[in-house]
């Protein structure tokens, strides 16, 4: 498959923690975007990263690229209960300019 | 400025029938795409619209078809529906540069008897 597989499937953590989710893939891509999805609704893009950047932030989101090894990971500090929701990569193919969304890390933030 | 809409939200078919659902994207963005999302499958691609013509398209059977319009606005449609087309229909806009960030629908749930 050419999608992206996110790891771990499932994380549980308590507020104030942070949270670290990864996305691996298997072709050459143009860039790397990060969404998030509350239960049984629409995906919001988080953060994207050019496959010339390494390292990336927004707010109290982390995105990292190694394109060397062809994966991702996206940091969320200092967690709240709102960051419940399940997170997906979506790589974009260098050539074919197609999205591919991974299965998804479902984050559980406790109060 | 008025995100993505997508009609209808819910709908419950039986086997065989067919549907159509409609997307009407950001004013002014001229990329319609179409995803499927399923707890086992995940999200998977259906099909992408610009200016009219579809520029990409995923592996699904023929029965999936859609189609977009002058305005911009794109509706899919599955014919002879099985039990599992049951899903999650994504649309999502984009500005057409098809690398940069897509604007996502709620979605419609369909749900095949």
């Amino acid at each position: 498959s050419q999608q992206g597989e996110e790891d771990p499937q499932a994380l549980s953590i308590q507020e104030g923690e942070n949270a670290t989710m990864n996305c691996s893939y298997k072709t050459s891509i143009n860039n790397l975007q990060w969404y998030r999805q509350n239960s049984g609704r629409g995906l919001v893009h988080l953060i994207l990263i050019r496959s010339n950047e390494r390292e990336k932030h927004s707010g109290r989101l982390r995105v990292t690229l190694d394109t060397s090894k062809k994966s991702s990971s996206l940091l969320i500090t200092a967690s709240r209960a709102a960051d419940t929701a399940s997170y997906f990569c979506a790589t974009v193919h260098i050539n074919f300019n197609k999205f591919y969304f991974g299965s998804g890390t479902k984050l559980n933030v406790k109060p | 400025k008025a995100g993505v809409t997508q009609t209808p939200r819910y709908l419950i078919k039986t086997r065989g029938q067919q549907v159509t659902l409609s997307c009407s994207p950001i004013s002014g963005h001229r990329s319609v795409s179409w995803y499927q999302q399923t707890p086992g499958q995940g999200l998977q691609f259906l099909f992408e619209y610009f200016s009219e013509t579809q520029r990409n398209k995923g592996n699904f059977p023929g029965r999936f078809s859609g189609r977009q319009f002058s305005n911009s606005r794109s509706e899919m449609n599955v014919s002879t529906l099985e039990l599992g087309d049951s899903a999650l229909y994504l649309c999502a806009s984009s500005l057409g540069q098809n690398t940069g960030e897509l604007f996502f629908g709620e979605g419609s749930r369909l749900t095949v008897l």
